[in-house]
């Protein structure tokens, strides 16, 4: 089934840790994007890539980093986990940057940093 | 500043009909997403307005008006399964999404 893959589902991490977010889409989509949402906020762009070998900086992107080296790939690292990045992580993508067709969205990654 | 505005909760009763409310204020307008979002799970699309209007689409409809910065998602024969976190998203002058926090729904038996 065509879709968007995030790994791992959740985890509990240590501050100071590095941790790297995984997301495949097999969609053949353009752009892609990751969000956190937090309770009572909506959700919050990190960084996106609108094809693969660029990426841009969203809302909130400190003390996070991405690449896109190919057009399935797109993964989050947390340099340096802070708790204050406790949070759900969804990676989503849509054919092209500002289509009028809906972003997908995986399933999620459920970070909690302590 | 951008901001997208929406109910925090609502409560209606299975079977009836209810209107969800989403104002808006972003730097240009290039569309208005509805989705659905389950308790711990991933926002699914459910509609897209980029013209004033109403767009139906079985028991859900939207509608936006861009002089208003409004739109409304309306749910008509609400069935238990429809109990979920809808979210309004505003596609901005940058092609980037401005999400609001999402409006709870809740039906009761």
């Amino acid at each position: 089934i065509a879709g968007i893959t995030q790994a791992p589902t959740s985890q509990i991490l240590a501050a100071g840790r590095r941790m790297t977010l995984r997301c495949t889409q097999d969609m053949r989509h353009n752009a892609m994007y990751w969000y956190r949402q937090d309770l009572g906020l909506g959700l919050r762009l990190i960084h996106y890539s609108n094809t693969a070998g660029t990426t841009g900086k969203g809302e909130v992107p400190d003390g996070y980093s991405v690449s896109r080296a190919n057009t399935d790939d797109f993964p989050l690292t947390l340099a340096s986990a802070v708790p204050s990045q406790t949070s759900v992580y969804f990676c989503a993508s849509s054919p092209y940057e500002g289509s009028n067709q809906p972003q997908h969205f995986g399933d999620g990654t459920r970070l909690s940093i302590l | 500043g951008q901001n997208i505005d929406q109910p925090t909760e609502m409560t209606a009763t299975e079977g009836a009909i209810v209107q969800i409310n989403c104002t808006y204020q972003t730097s240009g307008f290039n569309g208005l997403f509805w989705y659905q979002q389950h308790a711990g799970e991933a926002p699914t699309f459910l509609s897209y307005n980029v013209l004033d209007g109403l767009e139906e689409k079985g028991r859900f409809s939207s509608f936006l008006s861009r002089s208003k910065g409004y739109s409304y998602l309306l749910l008509k024969e609400l069935q238990m399964k429809d109990s979920a976190s809808y979210l309004c998203a505003v596609m901005d002058s940058n092609y980037q999404l401005i999400w609001g926090a999402g409006t709870k729904l809740i039906i009761k038996p």
